[in-house]
């Protein structure tokens, strides 16, 4: 079965500095992986996707994120923070066999600090 | 276009009553799925429709979850009976197609609070 990984329930950075949100993945077939921003009180909306592509994916708000399948990773990225950044993440994997539910990771809360 | 709408936005419940939790997922969506989502923790998936079958029900936590889609569209989670442990965020979610690269889209969920 698949699980994810995410490292750091918080996450603080300033304003303009890199944002690194780190994901890791089991799977034991190749996986789709998923990033998820929410919002207080909003859904859940995607940020960007992996489906076995380019390993480089460029999402929406200037994020991306890189499949390393060596390192079993897909980290989230974004060179300059921004206070709109500042929500919670997840980081999600399906799989191309069985049941097309997303399992997520526990979440990683982003502050931006002035 | 209108993304998935979920009602209500808040139910609070106390313990013992059942509640229906509704979800209408964008037009032409095959593929529905609920989810719950505990205080801090990442949304966990509970049942998937595609149109109106039900084909992956396993994770729904017990015999007093029940849910149904019965015209492919709509779709209502219900809870039986509720515990204080059922208090949580339930998340409702469509995607066009059955692949497992679709996007799923989300409503705003629910959220559910068990006295």
């Amino acid at each position: 079965a698949q699980s994810v990984t995410q490292l750091g329930s918080h996450v603080s950075v300033s304003e303009g500095a890199l944002v690194l949100l780190r994901c890791n993945y089991s799977s034991s077939v190749p996986p789709y992986l998923f990033w998820y921003v929410q919002y207080p009180n909003q859904g859940l909306q995607l940020l960007l996707k992996y489906t076995s592509a380019a390993t480089l994916v460029k999402g929406i708000n200037g994020f991306e994120a890189e499949f390393k399948k060596s390192e079993t990773s897909f980290h989230l990225t974004k060179p300059s923070a921004h206070m709109s950044d500042a929500a919670e993440y997840f980081c999600a994997v399906t799989q191309g066999t069985g049941a097309q539910k997303l399992v997520f990771g526990q979440g990683t809360r982003l502050t931006i600090n002035p | 276009g209108a993304g998935v709408s979920q009602s209500p936005r808040y139910k609070v419940a106390k313990r013992g009553q059942d509640v229906a939790l509704r979800c209408d997922p964008i037009s032409g969506h095959v593929s529905l799925f609920w989810y719950q989502q505990a205080l801090g923790q990442g949304p966990e998936f509970l049942t998937y429709f595609q149109n109106e079958a039900q084909l992956d029900k396993s994770g729904l936590p017990s015999d007093r979850f029940f849910a149904e889609r019965p015209e492919g569209s709509v779709s209502t989670l219900k809870i039986q009976r509720t515990q204080q442990e059922d208090s949580a965020v339930y998340l409702c979610a469509s995607s066009l197609g059955e692949g497992y690269q679709e996007t799923q889209y989300f409503g705003p969920g629910t959220r559910l609070l068990v006295l």
